[in-house]
């Protein structure tokens, strides 16, 4: 069974860098699949962050993509997420998630249980 | 960039039948999938590639897609599905990327 978990601080300073890591258990990260993030403002609808191939080839959501890094550490099983110049806007529920397999448009599977990061001074 | 349009919210009573549309541009090109996602918890995917389900998901659960509009079709309705519905389509025109549509909270009467 494909397992996701994010971890990261719960609270971040406006101007600074949001990091997330998503350990992923049950299932090889280097083993087809695109690896993903996507967040949830309170209240609001889900939004696509991006998403990495264990090679290291990287999609991100137009709108973010000037201030998103996501990188992957396949020793580790694990892919992680920066996002930089934080505003309140980006206060959100984070998931963590397996996302399309590599050349097609397969939907987004498996999910982690999702992390809250508040952007606050 | 690529729009997904969903009416914010559905009402049914129970045991009726449901039905939460998305629409985009020429929608019935592209492969549509459906999350279910209760409060507080993560998304579950309850229809895929327009009309597939998932191992696990009620037969209640049927999906469809033409022209300009996607129905996710929720029949016999329990009180057990009340819950925001979202489509998601992956937009390859230019950028490259996953597109939600806004997201339909259904309710049971």
């Amino acid at each position: 069974q494909v397992q996701l978990q994010e971890s990261g601080p719960g609270l971040v300073k406006p101007s600074e860098t949001l990091s997330l890591t998503c350990a992923v258990s049950g299932y090889s990260i280097s083993s087809g699949y695109y690896w993903g993030w996507i967040r949830q403002p309170p209240g609001k609808g889900l939004e696509w962050i991006g998403s990495i191939y264990h090679s290291g080839s990287t999609y991100y959501n137009p709108s973010l993509k000037s201030r998103v890094t996501i990188s992957v550490d396949t020793s580790k099983n694990q892919f992680s997420l920066k996002l930089s110049s934080v505003t309140a806007a980006d206060t959100a529920v984070y998931y963590c998630a397996r996302d399309r397999y590599v050349d097609t448009a397969t939907p987004i599977d498996y999910w982690g249980q999702g992390t809250l990061v508040t952007v606050s001074s | 960039s690529y729009v997904l349009t969903q009416p914010p919210s559905v009402s049914v009573a129970p045991g009726q039948t449901a039905r939460i549309t998305c629409g985009g541009n020429n929608i019935g090109s592209k492969s549509v999938h459906w999350y279910q996602q209760k409060p507080g918890q993560a998304p579950v995917l309850v229809v895929y590639d327009d009309s597939d389900r998932p191992s696990g998901i009620p037969e209640r659960f049927s999906g469809s897609n033409s022209g300009n509009t996607a129905t996710l079709t929720i029949s016999r309705v329990e009180a057990g599905d009340e819950a925001d519905y979202y489509c998601q389509v992956w937009d390859s025109s230019s950028d490259h990327f996953w597109v939600f549509g806004g997201g339909t909270k259904l309710t049971v009467l």
